[in-house]
Formats: C-alpha cells, structure tokens, sequence
C-alpha cells in the first residue's frame, strides 16, 4: 500500500500569501496519478487538480500543483479568505486502488 | 449537472449489514464511468472502500474485502453498498462518488452512519 503523507499538519496565512503544501508517497505514484481535493467544514470535499497538475473545472487558476514520482505539491499563489480548509492529496495505482494522505488545515490569519 | 445522493438508516447495530444507495442525477450511470464509496471517521481523514462499473465489475479496497459488496441498478440510475458485520470503527461519513481521471470528479454531500449498540 502506498502511503501518503502530508507536510505541514496547520498551515496559517494571511491573505495574498503563499501557501506551499506537500504530500509524500512511500512509492513512485504510476503514471503521476496525483490528484488534490478540498474540504470544509460540513462539506464534502471538492476536487481541485488531477493527474498532479491538471485544474478540474472551475477551479481558480491560484491553484497550481506540481511533482512526479514520490513529491507533488499544491500551491496557492495568492490566499484567499475562502480558502480555508483541510486539504488532502490522493494517489491512485497501488493496492488499495485509491488512497488519501492524511490532510493538511489550512488557516486564514 | 451531475448530483449524487446517499441514503439509509442512520444507525446501524453490532454484527448487522449496512446499507447505503446512491442515487445518480443529471447523468446516465451507464456512462462508461466507475463509481465509487468513500468514508470518513468522525474528525479525520478519508478511505476508499471500492468502486463499481456500470456492467457490474468491482474493485475493493483490500482492508474491507471480505465484508463489503457493492451493486449497480442501471435501470434506478444507481448504486450501493452493503458492508457487513459492522463495529463501532465503522462510524463515518459515507460519501458516494464518480470516478473522473484517476481521481473522484462528483461527490453527494454524504450520509452518517454510527454505530449502536
């Protein structure tokens, strides 16, 4: 099972800032099946980049991510306030087909 | 556009069967799309249980393989889940999704399901 784990646990910014946030994999993620999602409080989440870099639809282009192999990032270039959330990165390819790292919080100062 | 929505009891007892439907809106579920369940512990992250294809196909996540079944009614345009004998760790938020590019583009809003002894 690839495990995905996720850097910084609480991220807090002020809006316009940059947010940089990180996820792991313990193997090589096949074919760059990375994808980031979303979630805020009593909501499910919302799909924001698949296949590491590709924005899903209607997604603002301050959300970008990047990576191969074993790192992928999300950045946002410019903080919102309605940007708060718990973010999470997923893989897909290994046994468990689908698995998520354990999230990063997003705080807006 | 596409909607999903969850249902079933709420409460679920010791060594009993859960289930769960999800209804699919907007779109035909006979769309070459694999369909998914997803839950969510009370306070923490998210866990692939498995998907299915419209013709029936299955993949299950390894973890809940001899407990789980999943089903597919095309002419309902929609899906379920059956896990069976079910503990208290099996307390979440379960969510139905619609599987984009190696990845779940759709998701319904989610139903609780805890755990009663």
């Amino acid at each position: 099972e690839i495990v995905l784990t996720q850097s910084p646990g609480t991220l807090s910014l002020s809006p316009g800032e940059r947010a940089t946030l990180s996820c792991r994999a313990s193997q090589t993620v096949s074919n760059n099946y990375a994808a980031w999602y979303q979630q805020k409080p009593g909501q499910a989440p919302r799909l924001l980049i698949y296949s590491v870099s590709s924005r899903a639809t209607g997604i603002p282009d301050r959300f970008s991510g990047s990576g191969s192999g074993t790192d992928f990032t999300l950045t946002i270039s410019r903080v919102e306030p309605e940007d708060f959330g718990v973010y999470y990165c997923q893989q897909y390819g290994d046994s468990p087909l689908y698995t998520f790292g354990q999230g990063t919080k997003l705080e807006i100062k | 556009q596409v909607q999903l929505q969850e249902s079933g009891p709420g409460l679920v007892k010791p060594a009993e069967t859960l289930s769960l439907t999800c209804a699919v809106s907007g779109h035909s579920i006979s769309s070459g799309h694999w369909w998914s369940w997803v839950r969510q512990p009370p306070g923490k992250g998210l866990e692939w249980i498995g998907e299915i294809h419209e013709s029936g196909r299955t993949t299950y996540n390894p973890s809940f393989k001899s407990r789980v079944t999943m089903s597919v009614d095309t002419s309902k345009n929609q899906f379920s889940l059956n896990l069976n004998s079910v503990t208290a760790a099996d307390t979440a938020l379960y969510y139905c999704t619609r599987q984009g590019h190696y990845c779940m583009d759709v998701w319904g809003k989610g139903t609780t399901v805890t755990f009663s002894s």
